[in-house]
This record gives structure tokens, C-alpha cells and sequence, in this order.
């Protein structure tokens, strides 16, 4: 069964401090895996696509790498505005848009 | 920036009733999804739409859903009779390949 888990559930970081999300997976045939942001309310907001093993996107201050395993959403010296819940998501082989999601990793930076 | 409109952000409905909700997908893509989140829980799949015919659909997408693109802009999914556990956040969602989905803002509704 296709499975998504994220960790830390919550990461409190003070401004400027750096640090890493988990997304640990299983799926029958990768076709791709998706970070999204999700604030309060809101719906979850497109970030990257990985692909394949070894692969890297940056975006600001956000750094996403895959594994065979998992993926790591790095964030290097984060803002206030940072805060929010990170989604990870993969999309199997055989899919037609059915992703995937984990339950997210709530980040909240401090001032 | 294109984006993906929902309508309405929040329905309150009595058990039983019917609920439809619209979205208008991003006007270039052809493949368009319904998702919920239940407060607290994951974001799960219901269903995917291409070429005007379900091409996916999860076991929560049973009998009483249906889903519609009634014209050339818009895309509905219909709940026939709601019960207390279809309260939760609904996502609509649109992509030009099966890959990267563009999500509304999403629907509230609450079935009491």
C-alpha cells in the first residue's frame, strides 16, 4: 500500500535557524513526489516536483531533495513568514492524479 | 497569477440534503480532481476528471458523489444526501498533465 509519513508533526525554529523535514515513502512505482505549503485554512499551495533519486529544486529560502526512501524539505535561515504546514505527496506509476498525501509537518518560526 | 476558484467557501447543510459545490479550474488544464481534508487529517483523494469522464476514484468516492463539468469553465462535485461525516474542507484542483495539481482554496461544509 502507497504510504506517506512526515516528521517532525511540529518544529518550532527560532528566525534564522535552519533546519530539515522529513517525508519517508512507499509507492508502487514513483512517478513523482510534490511539496506543498498549507496555511490555516487555506488550500495546499504547489512548491516542487521531484522526480528521480539525487534530484534537487530550490526556491527561496526552501531546498527540497529526493532518495530512493525519502525526501527532505531543507530550510535555510527561515522567516515568520515561513510558518505554516508542509505537505509531502507522491503520485505512483499507475496513477491519474490520486496523490498521496502525508499528515504534514507544522512549522512555526519565531521572531 | 492563474489560479483555481471555489465556490462557496462555506456551506451549512442539514443531514440529508443535497450539496453541490463548484470550482473553476485554471483555464489552460485538462485534467481537474476533487480532494477533502477532514479537520485535523490528511488531505485524501476522491476523484479525477478527464476528456468529461472519471478516470479515478478513491473507495470514499461512493454512490451518493458525482462530479460534473456542466460547461466549458466550470466543475462540480454533488453530494446527494450528506451525512455528518461528509463534514470537511473540499478541495478542487486542476493540472495540465497528470503531474503538478493547482489547488483552490477550497469549500467548507458543515452537515449537521
Amino acid at each position: 500500500e502507497d504510504q506517506v509519513t512526515q516528521s517532525p508533526e511540529a518544529l518550532r525554529l527560532q528566525e534564522g535557524e535552519s533546519s530539515s523535514l522529513n517525508c519517508s515513502y512507499t509507492v508502487s512505482g514513483l512517478r513523482g513526489l510534490f511539496w506543498y505549503r498549507q496555511d490555516p485554512g487555506k488550500g495546499p499551495e504547489f512548491l516542487f516536483t521531484l522526480y528521480s533519486a539525487g534530484e534537487e529544486k530550490e526556491k527561496e529560502r526552501l531546498k527540497a531533495t529526493l532518495t530512493k526512501k525519502e525526501s527532505f524539505l531543507h530550510i535555510t535561515a527561515p522567516k515568520p513568514e515561513d510558518s505554516a504546514t508542509y505537505l509531502c505527496a507522491v503520485q505512483g506509476r499507475e496513477s491519474q492524479g490520486n496523490l498521496i498525501f502525508g499528515k504534514g509537518t507544522k512549522l512555526s518560526v519565531k521572531p | 497569477e492563474p489560479e483555481v476558484t471555489q465556490t462557496p467557501s462555506h456551506q451549512v447543510t442539514q443531514m440529508g440534503q443535497e450539496v453541490i459545490l463548484r470550482c473553476v479550474p485554471i483555464s489552460n488544464h485538462l485534467y481537474f480532481y476533487w480532494y477533502r481534508q477532514i479537520l485535523g487529517q490528511k488531505v485524501e483523494f476522491l476523484v479525477s476528471f478527464y476528456n468529461n469522464e472519471i478516470s479515478e476514484k478513491s473507495e470514499i468516492f461512493d454512490d451518493q458523489f458525482s462530479v460534473e463539468r456542466p460547461d466549458g469553465s466550470n466543475f462540480t462535485l454533488k453530494i446527494r444526501s450528506t451525512k455528518l461525516e461528509d463534514s470537511a474542507m473540499y478541495f478542487c484542483a486542476s493540472s495540465v498533465t497528470t503531474g503538478e495539481l493547482f489547488f483552490g482554496e477550497g469549500s467548507r461544509l458543515t452537515v449537521l
